[in-house]
């Protein structure tokens, strides 16, 4: 059975602080993974990793897939109240069509 | 751009009731998808097309239904609404990920909805 696993489920911290979100996966078929960042609405597309090793970077927003391992990290440097969000982690486990499967996420509340 | 448009943004129903939520995009996506999320359950697929006229169950199907009878349209059904069926509705498009294109989704603003 195709899964996602997301950790911490939430995390607090004060501004300036850097953060890691972890998400493990287990899928048949896996081509990619996608991050993305949900805060009152919609979720907004961060990230798309496709080959291990190689970070994907934007703004203080950074991530990594390691294909090996099945797990791929969010970090974010110099916290802002702004990035008091969930974040979710979804590999794209293709097979006939092509789907995403979504974590639960991990919910970032970052104190002033 | 206008993206991916949901409606209604709010609806409150009663046990039985039925009615249909409307996804509309622009962005000449060949994939639509539509998720319901729960405290504590993250993201999961009720229903996907691949195209125009194509449907196809995802993860929690039962008591839903759906039609994509233009490209730019998916719409959500609920026949006969139950409380379990409260929940906050997304709808998303996609280029297909067999064209080479970017894969990810992209999200309407979502439907509050709540069956009592």
């Amino acid at each position: 059975e195709d899964k996602v696993v997301q950790s911490p489920l939430s995390l607090v911290v004060h501004e300036g602080d850097t953060v890691t979100l972890n998400c493990s996966y287990e899928v048949t078929n896996f081509r990619s993974l996608l991050w993305y960042k949900q805060e009152k609405k919609a979720p907004t597309f961060l990230f798309m990793l496709t080959s291990s090793g190689i970070e994907k970077k934007s703004g203080r927003l950074s991530s990594i897939l390691d294909k090996k391992e099945l797990f791929s990290i969010l970090n974010i440097t110099a916290t802002q109240t702004g990035d008091s969000a969930v974040y979710l982690c979804a590999p794209n486990y293709g097979g006939s069509q092509g789907n995403l499967i979504f974590g639960k996420g991990t919910k970032l509340s970052v104190k002033p | 751009n206008a993206g991916v448009t949901q409606t209604p943004k709010f609806r409150v129903l009663k046990t039985g009731q039925s009615m249909t939520l409307l996804c509309a995009q622009d962005m000449n996506h060949e994939y639509m998808y539509w998720y319901r999320q729960d405290p504590g359950m993250g993201l999961r697929l009720i229903h996907y097309s691949v195209g125009e006229g194509t449907t196809a169950k995802g993860e929690v199907p039962d008591g839903y239904n759906v039609s994509r009878l233009k490209k730019q349209n998916f719409l959500l059904g609920l026949e006969s609404a139950a409380p379990s069926q409260t929940s906050v509705y997304f709808c998303a498009s996609s280029y297909s990920p067999y064209r080479g294109k970017d894969e990810k989704l992209f999200f309407g603003s979502g439907t509050q909805l709540s069956v009592l």
